[in-house]
Parts: C-alpha cells; structure tokens; sequence
C-alpha cells in the first residue's frame, strides 16, 4: 500500500518570505500526486496535481511542486507567500485498491504565515 | 465546474438519534463518490467508497450497519450516522470523481459537515 509523509506538521513564515512543505511517498509503478489546502472550517480544495509529462506543476496561486522520481518527492514551494495562505495543506497520492481509486493523504502542514 | 456541495454545513443532535448527510455534484456526473471523517487537526481518513447502484466498500474498522451510505444517483449520495453517540462527532467530507481517467481521476471535496453529539 503506498504511504504519504509530510515532514513538518507546521510551518511558521513572515510574509513574502519564501516557503516549502515537503512530501514523499512511497515508490509504486505509476504515481499520481496531489496537492489539496483546506481552509479553517471548509472543505478541501485541489491545489494542483502530477499526473504525467512535465514535472513541474503550477497553481493558479503562485504554489508549485516538482515530482522527483529518485526522491520520491513532490514537495510544494511558493516563492513569497501571503497572510492568505495561511491554511491546512495536504499531499495525497492516488491508489488503486479492490477495483476502486483511493486517496492516500499525508498527516497534513500548517502554513502559518505571519506579517 | 466540478463543484460539490454538502448539506448541511453544520448539525448538533441528542445521542441516540440519527442524522442523514447529503453530498451532491452540481455540474458533473459522479460514479464514485467517498465519504472522509477528520478529527480535529488531523488528516482525512477514508470512511467508504460508493459507485452509484452499488453497495459501498467500507474501509477496515468502519461499520456499515452505523455509516449508511446510499448513493441514489449519479449527482447525489447521502451518509446516514445511526445511533450517533458523542464520539461520532466529527467533520464529515465527502468528494466526488468525474470518471473515466482511472488513478488519474481527480477529487473535488465538499466543504464539509460539522456533525456535534450531545
């Protein structure tokens, strides 16, 4: 079964400062990776995902995340952050199990962002 | 596109009761929908998977007889919690796939139901 680990449960930043959240799964043959932030008291929301080609991935946002096959990463990076992105973030990976596709999710980040 | 709503957003009840949660996809149709429970500052952790017409696969130590799970149609599935008691509190995400693509498919998660025990 694969397995998501998200390092850093917390990660405190000043604002407009650089950031990075870490993620690493477990090998498999194909690999599909998610990026999911979830706002206080909402629903998740798909930040951006690696489903194939390139390896680096954009959001709309200014975040992006590089699948690294020999590292087994996919760690997000925004280069100056804002108050607003200030939230709950979570890697997943997609697994295939009994006919059905499933969601692997890591134990999540907390972006705090600070002025 | 690819929006899902849940209802309600928030719900308190007395033990002993039974409280119904509905997921519905408003602009695409869903084969499969799942049902997430996450405690407080915790990740999601998968409850059942539900393909509409078909009976739900329920994770390991979940009980279907207290997670009813329906899924009626292709836009709408509904989690029953029978004979909540407090420690069923908890906040209920549901998300659905567009089909076709596999592993590929993308989830788009509902904003969630804060269901409270007294």
């Amino acid at each position: 079964a694969q397995s998501v680990t998200q390092l850093d449960s917390q990660v405190p930043v000043f604002e407009e400062a650089p950031v990075e959240l870490r993620c690493n799964y477990s090998s498999s043959v194909s690999v599909y990776l998610f990026w999911y932030v979830q706002y206080p008291n909402q629903g998740l929301q798909l930040l951006l995902k690696y489903l194939s080609g390139s390896t680096l991935v954009e959001s709309i946002n200014g975040f992006e995340a590089e699948f690294n096959k020999s590292q087994t990463s996919f760690h997000l990076r925004k280069p100056s952050v804002h108050i607003s992105d200030t939230a709950e973030y979570f890697c997943a990976v997609s697994e295939g199990s009994g006919g059905y596709n499933k969601l692997i999710f890591g134990a999540g980040t907390r972006l705090a962002v600070h002025p | 596109g690819a929006v899902v709503s849940q209802h309600p957003s928030r719900v308190i009840c007395k033990s002993g009761t039974s409280v119904k949660i509905e997921c519905r996809s408003l602009d695409f149709q869903a084969t499969t929908m799942f049902w997430y429970r996450q405690f407080p500052k915790q990740s999601l952790m998968l409850m059942a998977t539900s393909n509409e017409g078909s009976k739900a696969t329920y994770e390991q130590g979940v009980e279907k007889d207290k997670f009813l799970i329906n899924h009626a149609s292709l836009t709408l599935s509904t989690l029953t919690v029978t004979s909540a008691h407090p420690e069923d509190s908890s906040f209920y995400i549901c998300s659905a796939s567009q089909p076709g693509q596999g592993l590929r498919d993308t989830q788009y998660f509902g904003p969630g139901t804060r269901l409270t025990v007294l």
